[in-house]
């Protein structure tokens, strides 16, 4: 059974960082692409980063462009979303998703993360 | 960047009836397209992908169609259980979700 274990998340203030992991099970990690997902509060989904198997490739939306960096350690089979410079704004609980399908970049997700949830206040 | 617009935002809708909710691309995107349902407080689900495609253990009352810039997700017998919030998502270019649309007992 796939499970895919999200934490990190907490209060932190404007400017700051974080690091956000998802722990990853029962499927073959390192051949996955991985996303992370945010949903601000009462608000719908917005992709936020992706990045391939090998970790040659990383996405990112224009709204965390240059202060997020995704990165994942496949031995761990875990995913890290690094969050600098951080704005109310970012405030959202973040999910780590995986694709439903093996290689490319056209892909639905096919299972999330429960969720962190990452409060950007002074 | 491709947008995705759902129609309605919020529907009322009693335990029976059938429901359509709408989704627009701003391009074509094929039928690079799917759709979640989200509940409160819980991780979004697959139900659809493919624009028609159900998802392993999806029951079958829910159903999809559509392709290029304009799809539907049907219900076609609302069960208590189906009280939440969908989002349809197109992954052409990138990925994004529509905005939501929440299923409103009536």
């Amino acid at each position: 059974e796939v499970q895919l274990l999200d934490s990190g998340g907490g209060l932190v203030q404007p400017g700051g960082s974080l690091r956000l992991s998802c722990a990853a099970s029962g499927f073959t990690f390192s051949i996955y692409a991985m996303s992370w997902v945010r949903q601000a509060p009462g608000k719908g989904l917005e992709w936020v980063s992706g990045i391939s198997g090998r970790s040659d490739t990383t996405h990112y939306a224009d709204s965390v462009k240059g202060r997020f960096t995704m990165s994942r350690d496949n031995p761990k089979n875990t995913l890290y979303l690094h969050m600098n410079s951080l704005r109310a704004e970012d405030t959202a609980v973040y999910y780590c998703a995986k694709p439903g399908v093996v290689g490319g970049t056209m892909y639905y997700f096919d299972s999330w993360g429960q969720g962190t949830l990452v409060t950007v206040s002074s | 960047d491709i947008q995705m617009t759902q129609s309605p935002s919020t529907l009322s809708a009693s335990v029976g009836d059938r429901v359509t909710i709408t989704c627009r691309a701003s391009q074509s995107i094929g039928s690079w397209l799917a759709w979640y349902q989200q509940k409160p407080g819980k991780a979004p689900k697959l139900l659809i992908f493919a624009a028609s495609s159900l998802e392993s253990g999806v029951p079958s009352r829910f159903s999809g169609s559509g392709s290029g810039t304009e799809f539907t997700l049907t219900i076609s017998s609302l069960q208590p259980d189906d009280f939440a919030s969908y989002y349809c998502q197109q992954y052409n270019s990138y990925w994004t979700f529509g905005q939501g649309t929440k299923v409103e007992i009536k």
